[in-house]
């Protein structure tokens, strides 16, 4: 039973413009959201998050979306950039550090120059 | 934020030997999570491991077969035992500090 879910495995948007990433959850006991970026080779490294809380959360060029009545998250890139091509893992947990944080399966993301 | 060290960050062995991978914090935590990925896949949590208590499985995952030591809050071993190619992955260390989970960098390990 998957309680993360991307269901794009994989996206391909042009440098300059917006990627945007997809994210759902099962789980109402989840109360933090988390975007993980991995590149090969390398641990995941964290991206940005969102307290159930809030519905936007904006760091530099990444927001973060989340509509808490329809389970769903997004991740929004903009501009993108070629470095930003990576597997990019959203992440769901509850605000202690005793619980497990749960990973969906990853959207690889490919930015064209 | 913390840094985690893991060791081998790679590997190739044979079937039905077995592995211990290493990982040491830079600070002491009361919990680390040791993740698999599999080829293609995602961070899947294999177990859970409390400093002086055993270590909680999640479903799919045996002790026998993973075995975790515990022996101080800044150190832990995950042990991959009688080792087929199935169990070819991306081995991870995580700690976390309130929400965020900080990683290790992996041990690739594989299994011919």
């Amino acid at each position: 039973d998957q309680q993360v879910k991307q269901n794009s495995p994989s996206l391909s948007v042009q440098e300059g413009r917006i990627s945007i990433l997809n994210c759902d959850y099962t789980n109402s006991m989840f109360d933090y959201f988390l975007w993980y970026k991995k590149y090969p080779a390398e641990g995941p490294t964290f991206l940005i998050s969102i307290s159930s809380i809030k519905d936007k959360n904006e760091d530099g060029r990444f927001t973060v979306f989340l509509n808490k009545s329809a389970k769903h998250l997004s991740l929004h890139i903009v501009p993108s950039q070629p470095g930003d091509s990576a597997v990019y893992f959203c992440a769901a947990t509850t605000k202690t550090s005793y619980d497990k944080v749960i990973f969906g399966p990853g959207t690889s993301l490919s930015v064209i120059p | 934020s913390a840094v985690i060290s893991q060791k081998p960050s790679r590997d190739i062995c044979q079937r039905g030997t077995s592995l211990t991978i290493q990982c040491q914090v830079d600070s002491q935590v009361t919990m680390m999570f040791w993740y698999r990925q599999q080829p293609g896949q995602s961070l899947t949590l294999i177990a859970t491991a409390n400093q002086g208590s055993e270590a909680t499985y999640e479903s799919g995952f045996v002790i026998d077969k993973f075995p975790i030591s515990r022996p101080n809050l800044t150190f832990s071993t995950l042990t991959v035992s009688n080792m087929s190619p199935e169990d070819s992955s991306i081995y991870l260390c995580s700690v976390k500090a309130t929400v965020m989970a900080f990683f290790g960098q992996g041990t690739r390990l594989t299994v011919v």
